[in-house]
């Protein structure tokens, strides 16, 4: 248990479907991150908050849309998705807007079809 | 830009030593990581090292940073079983202008481990 916890841990969504990831983080940290895992490719970062402003927005696709109501929570919605999005989404944590250490959560596999 | 890699693939007997390796090519890091990732789950933050320093020892993970030749390197000492899972090699740079640190992350070694 690493303090930071996403939900859900599978989703399957078609390609006219709105779905959201949701992270949350018990750490106290005030900078919240997300990531995309495809196979055969290093971790991409899509999105960085810190205190609750975005920060870094790495060229994302508008299908993705990021929100950060608090320190604590992160989501993302996910809207007309294509089957290339289909991968791993991380969401992570840290202190500080200096992002040293970062805690990582179990992940989202997500299945567009 | 900043580049991490890692060989991709590790395969030791159970009780032997394992060494992953990892190369970076940006001289301003500020940290180094180590992330292990299981089958289906997300990173675990094993170890990391601050840029200043050449070793870090916890436990049966030993770090080695030579910082003139851009290189890192994890030792698992008495590997066992449970060790078999993907382990990344990131490193955290300043960014100019931006407000946080950013990783960066190798491909990822898969380390099995034989009976």
């Amino acid at each position: 248990e690493t303090g930071v916890t996403q939900t859900p841990r599978h989703l399957v969504m078609g390609m006219t479907n709105k779905k959201s990831l949701k992270c949350e983080q018990h750490l106290g940290h005030n900078a919240m991150y997300w990531y995309k895992q495809s196979a055969k490719k290093p971790l991409e970062l899509m999105f960085v908050y810190n205190f609750k402003e975005q920060t870094e927005n790495n060229s994302v696709p508008s299908r993705f849309s990021p929100e950060c109501p608090n320190s604590s929570h992160l989501f993302l919605h996910l809207h007309t998705l294509q089957p290339e999005d289909s991968a791993l989404y991380l969401c992570a944590s840290s202190q500080d807007s200096k992002g040293n250490i970062q805690y990582f959560g179990a992940g989202t596999r997500l299945s567009v079809l | 830009g900043e580049d991490v890699e890692q060989s991709l693939f590790l395969s030791v007997r159970e009780g032997d030593s394992s060494v992953i390796n990892c190369t970076y090519t940006d001289s301003s890091s500020t940290y180094l990581y180590w992330y292990k990732q299981e089958p289906g789950a997300g990173l675990q933050l094993l170890t990391y090292i601050f840029s200043n320093m050449d070793m870090k020892q916890d436990q049966r993970l030993t770090v080695l940073l030579n910082k003139k030749d851009k290189h890192l390197s994890l030792r698992i000492a008495d590997t066992q079983t449970g060790d078999s899972a993907i382990y990344f090699c990131a490193e955290s740079t300043r960014a100019g202008g931006t407000s946080y640190g950013k990783l960066t992350f190798g491909q990822g070694t898969i380390l099995t481990v034989h009976p």
